[in-house]
């Protein structure tokens, strides 16, 4: 079970939109629909963005939107704002009850 | 409101077990489909998902480290604890638990695969 690949990193000015690319394998993203984000600022706690591929929970900006191609997963986060600077990560469910998440994105707004 | 806090020592040498203790509020571990979550971040690096307890007691562990971890649970007390075995430097992190919620609709409950919320992690070093 090896860590989802996540680009090291993405930069935007703001209004932009980024996309984070999460490549996994056949037994885990490609498997199933049950890829999350999670946003994390430094020193902070991640927090849920996407769930389910694309589903979005209550509060977060529909700015952020999710989607899956085969083995990898996609965050794109439209009309980028200073306060979405921050790390992403992807995750998911890897069958047999077990997750696995990405190695991690920084998001610059530039 | 779902709140959860993650507590236990901030040192451990190498060798030594470490145990970690989850204490949440907010949702009980003995409703259907419902768990708890352990995932741990070294410092300037990735999450990595650890284990995982649900609400019959079932559990699930990280392939890679499977043979050092033991979750357990005390729904009375609202606790989750985590053990890990032969602690080495590598093993350096802040370590978070999260919530695996359910959704009901029509009596169906369907177990949620995300986790949401975390606690606010707690960074253990291994060094003698």
């Amino acid at each position: 079970q090896s860590a989802l690949t996540q680009p090291r990193s993405v930069s935007g000015s703001p209004g932009q939109s980024v996309t984070i690319s999460c490549t996994g394998t056949s037994s885990d993203i490609g498997s199933y629909n049950y890829v999350s984000w999670y946003q994390q600022h430094p020193g902070k706690a991640p927090k849920v963005m996407i769930f389910d591929v694309n589903k979005r929970p209550s509060g977060v900006p529909d700015r952020f939107s999710g989607s899956k191609s085969g083995n990898t997963a996609s965050l794109t986060i439209s009309g980028l704002q200073a306060e979405d600077e921050a790390d992403y990560y992807c995750c998911s469910y890897a069958g047999n009850y077990t997750y696995v998440f990405g190695t991690g994105t920084k998001v610059t707004v530039l | 409101q779902i709140t959860l806090k993650e507590s236990g020592p901030t040192l451990v040498k190498p060798t030594q077990t470490l145990t970690l203790t989850c204490t949440f509020s907010g949702f009980s571990l003995n409703t259907s489909g419902v768990g708890v979550g352990w995932i741990r971040q070294p410092p300037g690096k990735a999450l990595e998902w650890l284990a995982l307890i649900y609400w019959d007691d079932d559990k699930s562990y990280s392939p890679s480290l499977k043979r050092r971890l033991t979750i357990t649970k005390d729904s009375s007390k609202n606790q989750v604890v985590l053990t890990m075995t032969n602690m080495d430097p590598v093993d350096t992190a802040t370590y978070y638990c999260a919530h695996r919620g359910i959704t009901v609709f029509r009596g169906v409950i369907t177990p949620h695969n995300w986790f949401d919320p975390w606690g606010q992690g707690t960074l253990v070093t291994v060094s003698s």
